[in-house]
């Protein structure tokens, strides 16, 4: 079956402007995860939704933003991108949630210049 | 809060040899661990998980590990590793019961040479 799919795979971006990324979970997960990762800060904990709610939040600023919508599909939107959001964003989904076990997609390179 | 710590950032080891890559992690409640494995330009795949039970636990590829609760401990091994097991492994916690939010430590290296 199809695995997590996240669009794009590499994004440039300005400073200033404002960036959406997708996740695509495997059918009939319900349970999906943002992450970001970066050399200096390892990967971090951004949001967790299931069915359309966001259920756990991490320590970002309020520029990052997600939605999970009724097929379970999820966008994560950052406005006023700065260069340290230069990361590689990695969404992973699961069925109900952590006792399952997260699938990762293989991520959305952004470039903030 | 928890917290992972991977004691080492790159273990080279020689093909047939056995690995061992360390995990210990810091927790005031009871927790949920996983070994995940990221090859490059790819995301995060899941080794092994251990919930509760036994406190051995088998994965993918030949990998297992061994829940050590008085050590803090979740130490992953693999008796004989080949070519294709060169990646960044990491370990990761989070709250049994808890929320959703997986901890990740910084990652070991792992380059197995001919």
């Amino acid at each position: 079956k199809a695995g997590v799919t996240q669009t794009p795979r590499y994004l440039i971006k300005t400073r200033g402007q404002q960036v959406t990324l997708s996740c695509s979970p495997i059918s009939g997960h319900r349970s999906v995860s943002w992450y970001q990762q970066t050399p200096g800060q390892g990967l971090q904990f951004l949001f967790e939704y299931f069915s359309e709610t966001q259920r756990n939040k991490g320590n970002f600023p309020g520029r990052f933003s997600g939605r999970q919508f009724s097929n379970s599909r999820s966008e994560m939107n950052v406005s006023t991108l700065e260069l340290g959001d230069s990361a590689l964003y990695l969404c992973a989904s699961s069925l109900t949630g952590q006792n399952y076990g997260y699938t990762f997609g293989s991520g959305t390179r952004l470039t903030v210049v | 809060a928890q917290s992972v710590t991977q004691l080492d950032s790159q273990v080279p080891v020689f093909e047939e040899a056995p690995v061992e890559l360390r995990c210990n992690y810091s927790s005031s409640v009871s927790v949920y661990l996983f070994w995940y494995v990221q090859y490059p330009n790819q995301g995060l795949q899941l080794l092994l998980k251990y919930l509760s039970g036994s406190t051995l636990v088998k994965g993918i590829n030949g990998f297992e590990a061994e829940f050590n609760k008085s050590q803090t401990s979740f130490h992953l091994r693999k008796p004989s590793v080949h070519i294709s097991d060169t990646a960044e492994y990491f370990c990761a916690v989070s709250e049994s019961g808890g929320s959703e939010k997986l901890v990740f430590g910084k990652g070991t290296k792992l380059t197995v040479n001919p």
